[in-house]
């Protein structure tokens, strides 16, 4: 078990810039999620996977948000056209089903400037 | 909308005290979690209680469940330095598996 891993840890980005992340859940996690995190505010939820099938993706996500979870292994969590209030950390956790607990991989630390 | 409200939002104590923090939620719930997190570090987990269960222990860490008050409540016992960090409880409710977390409760354990 290496745990969850995100990539990259920091970005910073120019507003109106593209910007893509990466999350490698454990390898048996069927369940794979994205939140995301603002300064003194719990986790968010954004988005959340079984497999390789999207199965919910929050009100609060604009159309410029998109992930994908291609073959059900790793998943990526793009944001096109970034604006100031992206800034956040984007967390990623997968699991093994309903009832069980999440493990948090540390997350993408993004800054819009 | 965040389901979970901690309280208190902060708390600062010494080194051997205890700490309680509590939870209030919305719904019904599957059940209830307790996480860790350390500055700029992801969640860690701490203890899983079910909507069925009243209390649960793990080590130092003692959780209650009251399902009439839509509460919780995470005690650490003899806390040490490294006790320091956010705690966010986070509800299972029962249409979904999605997790819902509070805005935490940060605590400080000085030495």
């Amino acid at each position: 078990d290496t745990g969850v891993s995100q990539d990259p840890r920091h970005k910073i980005t120019k507003r109106g810039q593209n910007v893509t992340f990466r999350c490698d859940p454990i390898s048996e996690h069927n369940r794979l999620y994205w939140y995301r995190q603002t300064l003194g505010q719990g986790p968010e939820f954004l988005t959340y996977f079984q497999n390789e099938a999207q199965l919910e993706k929050s009100r609060l996500l604009s159309d410029r948000f998109s992930a994908e979870r291609p073959k059900g292994s790793f998943s990526t969590l793009e944001i096109q056209r970034t604006e100031q209030g992206d800034s956040a950390m984007y967390l990623c956790a997968s699991t093994l089903g309903q009832g069980t607990p999440l493990h948090f991989g540390n997350g993408t630390r993004l800054t819009v400037t | 909308s965040q389901q979970g409200e901690e309280d208190p939002q902060a708390l600062s104590i010494q080194e051997g005290e205890n700490a309680t923090m509590n939870c209030s939620y919305k719904t019904s719930i599957n059940n209830l979690q307790w996480y860790r997190q350390n500055s700029g570090r992801g969640l860690v987990h701490l203890i899983l209680i079910r909507s069925n269960e009243r209390e649960k222990h793990s080590g130092r860490l003692r959780v209650t469940l009251d399902t009439s008050k839509k509460s919780s409540s995470l005690l650490i016992t003899a806390s040490r330095a490294a006790d320091t960090a956010s705690y966010f409880c986070a509800t299972d409710t029962s249409n979904d598996y999605k997790l819902s977390f509070g805005a935490g409760t940060t605590v400080t354990v000085r030495a």
